[in-house]
């Protein structure tokens, strides 16, 4: 039974281009979370998705950054003219449900940009 | 929002020594989440607590879900090398987790 799988491991982009990262959760998990973490920090919520839907973007910065979880194939993160301070680890996480203990979160291994 | 405080932020102790962290909140929480995360990975979960006054064990750590759900300690027993990491709470109600704290077992 695969885990939360995430690719690529790491990523490095020049400033102005676009970082896509991708995101498959456990099997049977239809909800997505995606978390960003910078250096010696905690993580800070993004967004959560479940399938073609957008639940919870609070945590989003407004401008460049967007996310999906299309019907088929994985969560995508997009950020788009990356800067310096988007250098960080971004966790995706999913769950069975949102409700009960079914919410516990699984964790992937993180995508670690770092933008020259 | 809801703040969730975690102490200490750092701890740094020998093999073999006890110790208690601690996660508290402004309200109640629904339910709460432990996680640990080690240096290069994503958090690993470790318990969930939902009722007041819950004490839940697995092997050397103890997590205890205060009577009015406002608070939560994670106790580890005689630590080892292999319990450092960053210990990360996580309330349910609005998907925040705390700042953690980073301990370190030193052989």
């Amino acid at each position: 039974n695969a885990g939360v799988m995430q690719n690529p491991r790491h990523l490095v982009r020049r400033r102005g281009q676009e970082a896509r990262l991708r995101c498959s959760p456990m099997k049977g998990h239809s909800h997505v979370y995606w978390y960003r973490q910078l250096p010696e920090e905690g993580l800070k919520f993004m967004v959560y998705l479940q399938k073609e839907n957008i639940i919870d973007e609070s945590g989003m910065p407004k401008e460049r950054f967007s996310a999906e979880f299309p019907k088929e194939g994985p969560s995508i993160l997009r950020i788009q003219q990356v800067v310096r301070g988007d250098s960080a680890a971004y966790f995706c996480a999913s769950s069975l449900s949102s409700t009960g203990r079914m919410y516990e979160q699984y964790f992937g291994p993180g995508t670690r940009l770092t933008v020259t | 929002t809801q703040l969730l405080e975690q102490s200490p932020q750092f701890l740094s102790i020998q093999e073999g020594e006890n110790l208690t962290v601690y996660c508290n909140s402004s309200s109640v929480f629904s339910s709460l989440q432990w996680y640990r995360q080690e240096p290069g990975e994503g958090p690993v979960l470790l318990v969930t607590v939902v009722t007041g006054g819950e004490v839940k064990k697995l092997k050397r750590l103890t997590f205890q879900f205060g009577d009015a759900r406002k608070d939560s300690s994670l106790h580890i027993t005689a630590a080892q090398p292999g319990d450092t990491g960053l210990y990360l709470c996580y309330n349910n109600n609005d998907m925040r987790f705390g700042a953690g704290t980073r301990l370190t077992v030193k052989p």
